[in-house]
């Protein structure tokens, strides 16, 4: 089963706009991670936060993270076409990861 | 390329087929994992390894499905008697023990399998 949730599905933005995207999830983490995933290639590795922390930053990108909500955002700031992708949230369950259904955002020159 | 490696990317099959996939992770990561993944939706998680030892199968791993990792390098996926529904990517990831579960699963580019 799937224990985070992406919002919203899908997101089209201009270049140089900002994207957001939130991420939901059921039960208690000790992190949360954000993957990055072009059209049918593999997953990239964006960003990992504790659950001590509440904000993260790498480079364009900033992740919070509120633990009493359950929740997690993604902020890309300055889009650029290379950003077109899907983004996932993860969270660990053991060693395992458990995905949302993504966010596609789509960035028009 | 040091990154995890699938092979083949791409597989077509008749249904009722045996397919096999192979996962080269890195070299020195001793945990690996097999996700599968359907059209708009996130990988669901199918399997691990530590080493040789496979610690955890999905119960979406059904009788049909093995996986294997000898020597505790590469491994192997085989569908057997493959189904329509088996149509998807697979997505195998590596990782180093690290402490707790804050490893970084380093993934690859998926071997996509289509049932005809």
């Amino acid at each position: 089963s799937q224990q985070g949730e992406e919002d919203p599905q899908a997101l089209s933005i201009q270049e140089g706009e900002n994207a957001t995207m939130n991420c939901s999830y059921k039960t208690s983490i000790n992190n949360l991670q954000w993957y990055r995933q072009n059209s049918g290639r593999g997953l990239v590795h964006l960003i990992l936060i504790r659950s001590n922390e509440r904000e993260k930053h790498s480079g364009r990108l900033r992740v919070t993270l509120d633990t009493s909500k359950k929740s997690s955002s993604l902020l890309i700031t300055a889009s650029r076409a290379a950003d077109t992708a899907s983004y996932f949230c993860a969270t660990p369950n053991d060693y395992k990861l458990s995905f949302g259904a993504g966010t596609t955002v789509t960035v028009r020159a | 390329d040091t990154g995890v490696s699938q092979n083949p990317r791409h597989k077509i099959t008749k249904r009722g087929q045996n397919v096999t996939f192979r996962c080269d992770p890195i070299s020195e990561h001793n945990r690996l994992y097999w996700y599968r993944q359907t059209l708009g939706q996130g990988p669901e998680f199918l399997t691990y390894f530590q080493n040789e030892a496979q610690l955890e199968k999905s119960r979406l791993l059904s009788d049909r499905f093995s996986a294997e990792r000898p020597k505790g390098s590469f491994s192997t996926l085989e569908i057997q008697r493959t189904e329509q529904g088996d149509s998807a990517m697979y997505l195998c990831a590596s990782s180093s023990q690290g402490g707790g579960n804050t490893d970084t699963q380093y993934f690859g580019p998926g071997t996509r399998l289509t049932v005809l």
